[in-house]
């Protein structure tokens, strides 16, 4: 199955700050999708990112806030803009991985805003 | 649009017994299901999936899932859990190949000794 790297694993920032999280893959993959974990919470898509378009973003999400980059077809960034301690979470990565593995997800990173 | 149900937030069972944890969907299409496994502080780990086929699925560390197109369930059983089982499970469910899967909000496993 595909292995994803995703960088930092975790940090801790202060307030109004932005915060770009990496998203590496080690094989091309089509699309890529960034999640949200807030705390003791499940798992809410942010966008789909499409290698050469822009990113689709889901309800209640602003590219201005979550802004996304897909260079290649197989890295992406998100960008946490002008953080608040509301964005604190857990952000990650993920791509369907064929039919034989599903949808393979990093390990994610850990956001503190404080 | 796309949803999923986890009716049961909290479930508690004694090892060795069995389980099962409920999941009903929202999709438009033949949806792709999933189950996936979140230990504390640990990432996800997919337990199984259906795409089309057999309904009954067999997955990872002995679980199973069963698709009831008319129920529109997907409900994961053990027949005997282990401590180790406990974590968070969540559902899942998605369209056609490589769209966007949307989550359930998890069902957190505890384990009895």
């Amino acid at each position: 199955s595909a292995v994803i790297s995703q960088k930092p694993s975790r940090d801790i920032c202060q307030r109004g700050t932005s915060l770009t999280i990496q998203c590496q893959v080690d094989s091309q993959v089509t699309m890529m999708f960034w999640y949200r974990q807030q705390p003791g919470q499940s798992l809410t898509l942010i966008a789909t990112a499409n290698q050469g378009s822009e990113a689709t973003y889901e309800s209640g999400f602003v590219i201005d806030k979550f802004p996304i980059s897909r260079p290649n077809l197989t890295f992406s960034t998100l960008t946490v803009s002008n953080m608040s301690p509301e964005d604190s979470s857990i952000y990650l990565c993920s791509v369907e991985d064929g039919p034989n593995y599903g949808y393979t997800f990093g390990s994610g990173t850990r956001l503190t805003v404080v | 649009a796309q949803s999923v149900t986890q009716p049961d937030i909290h479930i508690t069972v004694s090892e060795g017994a069995s389980l099962e944890l409920r999941c009903n969907y929202s999709y438009g299409a033949t949806p792709y299901l999933f189950w996936y496994v979140q230990s504390p502080g640990q990432g996800l780990q997919l337990l199984l999936k259906y795409f089309s086929g057999d309904t009954l699925v067999q997955g990872i560390k002995g679980f199973e899932a069963e698709f009831k197109r008319s129920q529109s369930s997907f409900n994961l059983r053990k027949p005997s859990v282990h401590w180790s089982d406990a974590a968070e499970y969540f559902c899942a469910v998605g369209g056609s190949s490589a769209s966007k899967i949307i989550f359930g909000s998890g069902t957190r496993l505890s384990i009895r000794p």
